[in-house]
């Protein structure tokens, strides 16, 4: 069984700032990782994932995500937010247990992410 | 553009009505998956194919029927549906090797009235 859990449904930071969104999962065997953001009126893109290798994951528009097992976290963070980073951010957690394990995603509840300028 | 197409982006439809959702992906994959994404709720996963063949019923009302005719087409047939099915609901595609990526579409906003 696999769940995700998002700390915090919004979050507000200024132009510029830090951003942080914060998840962690809990999975019974090891953690396909994503994290996807949704702006108004449109799908899920993709920001990031991790699946093997450095834990460390750089993905796009200046945001990277770091597993770190230990911990049961894949927090999200970007050195300086800016005005059109403003969506909502979902962490979700797949299996790598193969067979039919693929496509099936337990996703957070969102975090809903406001830069004020 | 992701690559998967979904279509009307908007329904409103009566309760008695029958009504379907279409998707389309053109990246070659084999897996396509229904999403329901509701307010305040965690997106759940509602069917997945694998090659046209269906691999996951999550627990989800016969009111909603998918039919995948190939792996590049998959519809949602919706029929006698309730006020709390209003959601959008998201199609996605992926190839079925582990880890790989999910490619979600825009995502078909339904209102039952």
């Amino acid at each position: 069984a696999q769940s995700v859990t998002q700390l915090g449904s919004h979050v507000s930071v200024s132009e510029g700032a830090l951003v942080l969104l914060r998840c962690n999962y809990s999975s019974s065997v090891p953690p396909y990782l994503f994290w996807y953001v949704q702006y108004p009126n449109q799908g899920l893109q993709l920001l990031l994932k991790y699946t093997t290798g450095a834990t460390l994951v750089k993905g796009i528009n200046g945001f990277e995500a770091e597993f770190k097992k230990s911990e049961t976290s894949f927090h999200l963070t970007k050195p300086s937010a800016h005005m059109s980073d403003a969506a909502e951010y979902f962490c979700a957690v797949g299996s790598n247990a193969g067979g039919t394990s693929y496509g099936k995603l337990t996703f957070g509840q969102g975090t809903i992410l406001t830069v004020h300028p | 553009e992701t690559g998967v197409t979904q279509t009307p982006r908007h329904l409103v439809m009566g309760m008695t009505n029958k009504k379907s959702l279409k998707c389309e992906q053109h990246l070659g994959h084999n897996a396509m998956y229904w999403y329901k994404q509701s307010a305040k709720k965690p997106l759940e996963l509602m069917f997945v194919y694998n090659f046209k063949e269906q691999t996951e019923n999550n627990s989800v009302p016969s009111r909603f029927s998918p039919e995948c005719p190939n792996s590049s087409h998959l519809f949602l047939h919706l029929h006698t549906l309730q006020p709390e099915d209003s959601a959008l609901y998201l199609c996605a595609s992926s190839r079925t090797d582990s880890g790989n990526t999910i490619y979600f579409g825009e995502g078909s906003w339904l209102t039952v009235v």
